[in-house]
């Protein structure tokens, strides 16, 4: 079954406790980003990667760190949590379909810093 | 840059009533448009997309309409069901190197028997 899948799918941690959010995913798709979903404010894209060692900046990357070092993962890293990064985190990975690209997105991980 | 906006919910609807949940856009160019639904406790799923001006997506009873001229994308249904019960994004996809979709703030819309 093609799937995004995420770990942990909850988590409660301290300020400053470094923490890292898993995403792997089983379709050999080349792209895969990090969003944040917050109340009022839709999905918000942390971080993207194109392809295995080339990540990006998406609009609010402050505060994290990601990596891509295999084509199916894609984790994400808070080195020091702050509780403004309380929130839903959900990752993606994509493929192109003629002129766009689709999005299939992991079931997310909630994160309380505290 | 590109901003996406939709009604606020929460919608309630009775079974079988009409919905449509207003979309408008702000971007440059000509983005592809998306909607995605969210049922509790899940991740996102596309339900419907479009790519140019006047293009109708449609899935599963529900349709938008890619307007240019209004820069609109708003999502319809005939007769909703309490299954359809969900929180909906709709969300644009501009020339940008990373796939970004840029996302409204989500409806809720909660459908009573």
């Amino acid at each position: 079954e093609a799937q995004v899948t995420q770990n942990p799918r909850y988590l409660i941690t301290v300020t400053g406790k470094k923490l890292t959010v898993t995403c792997s995913q089983n379709m050999n798709h080349e792209y895969m980003s990090w969003y944040r979903q917050d109340p009022g404010l839709g999905l918000r894209q942390i971080y993207y990667s194109m392809n295995v060692e080339v990540t990006d900046k998406g609009d609010v990357p402050e505060g994290y760190k990601v990596s891509r070092k295999e084509k199916r993962n894609f984790p994400l890293i808070l080195e020091s949590p702050s509780p403004n990064q309380t929130s839903l985190y959900f990752c993606a990975s994509s493929f192109q379909v003629g002129e766009t690209y689709e999005q299939y997105f992991g079931p997310g991980t909630r994160l309380t810093v505290t | 840059g590109d901003s996406v906006t939709q009604m606020e919910g929460p919608v309630t609807l009775s079974e079988e009533a009409f919905l449509t949940i207003n979309c408008t856009y702000t971007a440059t160019g000509y983005p592809s448009l998306f909607w995605y639904v969210q049922y509790p406790g899940e991740g996102l799923q596309l339900l419907l997309k479009a790519t140019k001006a006047d293009d109708k997506g449609s899935n599963k009873g529900f349709e938008a309409t890619y307007r240019k001229e209004t820069t609109s994308f708003h999502l319809e249904k005939g007769s909703v069901q309490v299954s359809d019960s969900a929180v909906y994004f709709c969300a644009l996809s501009g020339n940008n190197a990373g796939n970004m979709l840029t996302f409204g703030g989500g409806t809720r819309l909660m459908v009573k028997p």
